[in-house]
């Protein structure tokens, strides 16, 4: 099936500082994909869509000068938390939608990455 | 605003019974319904997904939707002690997900 890998999976960084978390499509290419944050007991909130060699729509509420995504080419996508503060600290998951919806290869058209922890000291 | 609405348990059944999670959603114009399961810490798996009216079954788990209702619901038979996570439903409209707040299901030995 679909695989989407996504880096690191864990990391902890200063207040202040950036932090880069990275999506890849290992065996599709990926239009779109999508950035959840996922805090405590809470349910996946979409931060943005990044679409493929355009800028990424973001939800209301969601700082796109803060949460910089690049979406360069059709299997990596990146999200660059920038200027990072302990209210920040939470899960953040990528989501890759396919090209074409392939069922004999197991792509229904949403895969998720592993997740990133951050925590902001 | 589109909603997505699940309770959040937790929901406790004993092992090998039928666990029965449940999902309403506010957008008629909705095209497509997933369920996931999410185990502490990580991310969401695919356990099912449904278009169209009626049942759709997978080993253990039937997916049931009602658009009339804009309810989902997913069944779990012979549940085990390893389905012990939150299950999130998530609904797609033109291209995005909406997920609820998921309920936790507890299968006790």
């Amino acid at each position: 099936g679909a695989v989407v890998s996504q880096h690191p999976s864990r990391v902890i960084c200063k207040s202040g500082t950036s932090v880069k978390i990275e999506c890849r499509s290992l065996d599709f290419q990926a239009t779109t994909m999508f950035w959840y944050r996922q805090f405590p007991k809470q349910s996946l909130m979409l931060m943005a869509t990044s679409n493929e060699g355009s800028k990424a729509t973001y939800e209301q509420g969601v700082e796109k000068d803060k949460f910089l995504i690049n979406h360069a080419s059709l299997t990596l996508s990146t999200l660059t938390v920038t200027s990072a503060h302990p209210e920040d600290s939470s899960f953040y998951i990528c989501s890759a939608r396919a090209q074409a919806y392939r069922r004999d290869r197991g792509i229904y058209g949403y895969t998720f990455g592993s997740g990133t922890r951050l925590t902001v000291v | 605003q589109k909603e997505v609405e699940q309770n959040s348990g937790p929901l406790s059944v004993p092992e090998g019974a039928i666990a029965s999670l449940n999902c309403t959603y506010s957008d008629r114009g909705s095209q497509s319904f997933f369920w996931y399961r999410q185990y502490s810490g990580k991310s969401p798996e695919l356990i099912m997904f449904i278009y169209s009216n009626g049942d759709k079954e997978d080993g253990r788990f039937t997916a049931q939707l009602n658009k009339a209702s804009q309810y989902v619901s997913l069944l779990i038979r012979d549940s085990q002690p390893s389905d012990s996570a939150t299950y999130l439903c998530a609904v797609r409209g033109y291209s995005t997900l909406t997920f609820g707040k998921g309920t936790m299901l507890l299968v006790s030995p």
